[in-house]
Order: C-alpha cells, then structure tokens, then sequence
C-alpha cells in the first residue's frame, strides 16, 4: 500500500544547474499536484496535472519552471537554472480524480549553493 | 483568489489539555476543508476534512467545526498527547484542485 513517493528526498545543485524533481502518485491517482513550501511558511500551489494534461498552473513562475506527468512514469518538476531564492521543500499530492482528497508526499528539499 | 488566515501560529498546552487552531477564509465559493499533520522533515498527512454541505465532523480525539456564515473552519484536539506535537495546516479549496493553504500552527504538547 505505497503511498505518494518523491525523489530524491534531498537535492543539492549550484547556481545555474538544473533540478529535476520526481512524483509517483499513489496507486490509481491520475491526478498529481506539486506545492512548494519555503521555511516556516505554508504549502503554496504550483500546477495539477493529469496523465499527458496540464491542467492549471495558475502558481507556476512562467520562467525556469516546467512541470509534465507523461503516459507512462512519473511526474517531474524541472527547475531549469536554479538560483538561491529556489531553495524550498517541494512537495507532491495525488488523488483519484478532481474534487477529491490529495495525499502528500514525504517531499524533495532543493537547496541551491 | 483565495486567502486562508491560520491563528495561532504557535500553541503550547498541557497534556491532556484540549487544542483548538482556528482558520478563516475569503471565497464563499470555498466547499471543502481539510486539516493536514505535519512533522519534522515529513509530508504533510491528512487528519480530517469536512465539506460545506456539514457543520461538524469527528474522529475520534480529532474534530472539525465549519461555520459557513462567518467563513470559518476550526480543529480541535481533546486529550492532548506528546505525539501531536507538530504543525498543523488548515486549508480550503473550491475546485478541489487548488488548496489554499494557511500558514501552519506549531503545536506543543508539554508532557
């Protein structure tokens, strides 16, 4: 009964590189979301996804930031040219369809030196 | 778009003592309202939940009142233990895909 799984769960990348992080939704969720949450803040919707389909990401930055949740495999988030301020815990939910609970990842926490 | 206020942010009681985190909310549009556990370095995991169509729910040591008229939502916790020490998220969501979510109460169970 594996639940909603991230990784890496730790991810360190200098200044410029690029951060690819990955979701696998519980068993029978097609529908994933990605947050991010900055220190001692709350969680703060990116984008949902459905398999192939983006759905709303009404709280992605328009640059750098990229999200997709192919036919087959996970969901990644690619931040592309990371810089300091990038620095966060990125979480991942899934659930069964819209409307629907969303169960949490454990999260990736990115640091960017 | 949708503004969650959580209070308090902190919250140190006794044990055994109840807990209570309040939250309040801008969309009237706004019909479903989880309640998520967070520990330190975890995801956060889902307590309880309610929808707009019901007042109160309970689980147990857990429960969770809404009042629509005054868009507030609240989580109480009786019978505190050391293990619900941890911060608490309220969140609320009108299309069930966004959650918007409050700024997190730190609770303290002091054995």
């Amino acid at each position: 009964n594996a639940g909603v799984m991230q990784n890496p769960r730790h991810l360190v990348r200098r200044r410029g590189q690029e951060a690819r992080l990955r979701c696998s939704p519980m068993k029978g969720h097609s529908h994933v979301y990605w947050y991010r949450q900055l220190p001692e803040e709350g969680l703060k919707f990116m984008v949902y996804l459905q398999k192939e389909n983006i759905i709303d990401e009404s709280g992605m930055p328009k640059e750098r930031f990229s999200a997709e949740f192919p036919k087959e495999g996970p969901s990644i988030l690619r931040i592309q040219q990371v810089v300091r301020g990038d620095s966060a815990a990125y979480f991942c939910a899934s659930s069964p369809g819209p409307d629907r609970t969303q169960y949490f990842g454990p999260g990736t926490r990115l640091l960017v030196l | 778009g949708e503004n969650v206020e959580q209070h308090p942010s902190t919250l140190s009681v006794q044990e055994g003592d109840s807990a209570v985190i309040k939250c309040t909310y801008s969309d009237s549009a706004s019909n479903y309202f989880p309640w998520y556990k967070q520990e330190l370095g975890k995801g956060p995991q889902l307590i309880i939940d309610i929808r707009s169509n019901v007042g109160e729910k309970k689980d147990q040591r857990i429960a969770v009142t809404l009042n629509k008229t005054a868009k507030h939502f609240s989580l109480h916790i009786t019978e505190t233990q050391p293990e619900d020490s941890a911060v608490y998220f309220c969140a609320a969501s009108t299309s069930g895909n966004q959650f918007y979510f409050g700024t997190g109460t730190s609770l303290t169970v002091i054995p």
